[in-house]
């Protein structure tokens, strides 16, 4: 049974750019999570999607979006790239009501 | 909005040692409070988990310890292996497991052989 993937694994972009990273959630799982993690910090909370609606937000900008789609994947989009926007970006999933399984996660660098 | 502070940021202990990580939160809600492990170029594990309504709770050499009135809980291995070196993160969430979490900054654990 595969976990949680993500891809891609590493992605470079320049300022001002837009990125899409995309998320498949752990089998039979319904819930997906998205969180930020910056270099020797905790993992911070983006939003989450159930049911392809946004359930719950963080505190960031309205230049991060996603979408979750029928079959429960999901993509999180962050336009107009700033160099603090280098991390790496984890994915969790979950069946409603239980526990988050992490991704590898993907890792971008704005330069 | 939940603040967890974690402490240590570094522990080192000798193989066959044990290891507290402590973590406190802001938030009297809070309701869920799980532990991840983070090996180098991998996403967190969950590798422990406690809810509120009970106060200990144990999986072979790893416990977890919930203090609701004084807001702490702590995570507890106990006869450390080298393959236990990794960063460990507590985090806390009060909508239950599947919501949002706030994690702590996080614990270094080096075992030495």
């Amino acid at each position: 049974d595969a976990g949680v993937t993500q891809s891609p694994t590493h992605l470079i972009k320049t300022r001002g750019q837009q990125v899409t990273l995309r998320c498949s959630p752990k089998s039979g799982h319904d819930t997906v999570s998205w969180y930020q993690q910056a270099l020797g910090q905790g993992p911070q909370f983006i939003f989450q999607y159930y049911e392809e609606e946004e359930r719950q937000r963080g505190n960031f900008p309205d230049r991060f979006s996603g979408h979750q789609f029928p079959n429960y994947s999901s993509e999180l989009n962050v336009n107009a790239l700033l160099l603090g926007d280098s991390a790496l970006y984890l994915c969790a999933s979950s069946l409603s009501g239980h526990e988050q399984f992490f991704g590898p996660g993907t890792r971008l660098t704005v330069l | 909005g939940e603040n967890v502070e974690q402490h240590p940021s570094t522990l080192s202990v000798q193989e066959g040692d044990s290891a507290v990580i402590k973590c406190t939160y802001s938030d009297s809600a809070s309701n869920y409070f799980p532990w991840y492990k983070q090996e180098l170029g991998k996403g967190p594990q969950l590798i422990i988990d406690i809810r509120s309504n009970v106060g200990e709770k144990k999986d072979q050499r790893i416990a977890v310890t919930l203090n609701k009135t004084a807001k702490h809980f702590s995570l507890h291995i106990t006869e450390t292996q080298p393959e236990d070196s990794a960063v460990y993160f507590c985090a806390a969430s009060k909508g239950g497991s599947a919501r949002q979490l706030t994690f702590g900054s996080g614990t270094q654990l080096t075992v030495l052989p």
